[in-house]
């Protein structure tokens, strides 16, 4: 079955940093979406992405989908200690179920 | 709108007893699904249900049970609780099953001994 990994696992950053965290299917995917879960939280939805080597931005936050469909990655751009938390991926495909990669659990030291 | 409602936050079960965890949504979601999440593993896929009377199973069905009786509701029942379903459960809700990001509950802590 469809598998989805993330690197790296942990991350650990000085504030304003920035950080990057890579999410690799191991099919084509029709979308792919991001989610940031706070410690001891719920995962929230960030972003969905549908397009070939789509890019989006949500202030700090960049988003991008693979030429292939098969990759994403989300950077963060000088980071706060508000960013926190882990980063999960998730690739779906019509009609499926979203499959959750790992996460990777950034953290940030003032 | 309260989102997704998830009851009870914390539990403590004793191997072999059951017990229901409860799920509801007002967003009118027609996609609902229970996950655990444990230490380095991500979000599982327990059940899943597409919409009322229709249910189905994920990545790691065994031991829970679910039913969808309306839109409103999708609770998860564990049956004879066992260490290993220690784990943090959430119940996420969508308008379908892709195409729409997911809006999880606040989880429920279970620990069983």
């Amino acid at each position: 079955g469809q598998q989805v990994m993330q690197i790296p696992q942990y991350q650990h950053v000085q504030e304003g940093e920035d950080f990057t965290t890579y999410c690799n299917s191991s099919t084509t995917l029709s979308n792919i979406q991001w989610y940031k879960q706070r410690p001891g939280g719920h995962p929230v939805f960030l972003i969905q992405l549908v397009k070939s080597g789509e890019v989006k931005k949500q202030k700090r936050l960049t988003f991008q989908f693979g030429e292939a469909k098969k990759n994403s990655s989300l950077h963060i751009t000088a980071t706060q200690t508000t960013d926190v938390g882990t980063y999960f991926c998730a690739g779906g495909n019509y009609g499926q179920n979203f499959v959750f990669g790992p996460g990777t659990r950034l953290s940030v030291l003032p | 709108n309260a989102g997704v409602t998830q009851t009870p936050k914390f539990q403590v079960l004793k191997t072999g007893q059951s017990m229901t965890l409860q799920c509801a949504q007002d967003m009118n979601h027609e996609y609902m699904s229970w996950y655990r999440q444990d230490p380095g593993m991500g979000l599982r896929l327990i059940h899943y249900s597409v919409g009322a009377g229709i249910t189905d199973q994920g990545e790691v069905p065994n031991g829970y049970n679910v039913s969808r009786s309306t839109t409103e509701d999708f609770p998860l029942r564990l049956l004879s609780a066992a260490p290993s379903q220690t784990s943090v459960y959430f119940c996420a809700s969508s308008y379908r099953t892709t195409g729409y990001g997911y809006t999880f509950g606040s989880g429920t802590r279970l620990t069983v001994v």
